[in-house]
């Protein structure tokens, strides 16, 4: 069982230059989620979804696209790479059970970095 | 604004010894409450989930909450060095609820 599966590990970009953050779960969640931490912070959502087709941003969405096409797949893109992108970036992935929250699974992240 | 509040530390505490940290939150229909431990460098793990007031054990850890008040804490028991890492606490409330709060951390150092 995978879990949470983010690609690249790494990764060098330029300024201006494109990229999609791959992002893909195999535990049938529902709601999906990625978020940065800069150094010595905290997590910050930038987008998340509750279903194939649904996404909303969330508190840092500027300069970040998403889509959701299936429920496994919730790939993160970033248009313009700028320096202020440089971060940790980690996908998530939840579900409800009997009304109860459960606990998120991360994946394993992706360092970028905008030169 | 939902807020969850975490001394960021660092906690500093010897070996064998019980480290306790502490969590508050803001929103009283919050019903789902985690601990987390994160590495340096890595991706938060889930150290314990709790839903009711109380304590919860889990081999050295305890959960306590306490919705009353509005706190949840983390007691690792017989710390040790490789405890050392920053512990997340998120909060969830039920319903349409879709996005954890996560407080910033709390870092926590285990000395030999």
């Amino acid at each position: 069982n995978a879990g949470v599966t983010q690609t690249p590990k790494f990764r060098i970009l330029k300024i201006g230059q494109s990229m999609t953050l791959q992002c893909t779960q195999d535990m049938n969640h529902n709601y999906m989620y990625w978020y940065r931490q800069d150094p010595g912070m905290g997590l910050k959502l930038i987008y998340y979804s509750v279903g194939a087709g649904i996404t909303d941003k969330g508190e840092v969405p500027n300069g970040y696209n998403v889509s959701r096409s299936t429920t496994e797949d919730f790939p993160l893109r970033l248009e313009l790479a700028a320096p202020s992108q440089t971060s940790v970036y980690f996908c998530a992935s939840s579900t409800s059970l009997q009304g109860h929250w459960q606990p998120q699974h991360f994946g394993d992240g992706t360092r970028l970095s905008i030169l | 604004q939902k807020e969850v509040e975490q001394n960021s530390g660092p906690l500093s505490v010897p070996e064998g010894a019980i480290a306790s940290l502490n969590c508050t939150y803001s929103d009283r229909g919050s019903q789902s409450f985690f601990w987390y431990r994160q590495y340096s460098g890595k991706s938060p793990e889930l150290i314990m989930s709790i839903y009711s007031n109380g304590d919860k054990e889990d081999g050295r850890f305890t959960a306590q909450l306490n919705k009353a008040s509005q706190y949840v804490s983390l007691l690792i028991r017989d710390s040790q060095p490789s405890d050392s890492a920053t512990y997340l606490c998120a909060v969830q409330a039920s319903g349409g609820s879709y996005i954890p709060t996560f407080g910033r951390g709390t870092s926590l150092i285990v000395h030999p």
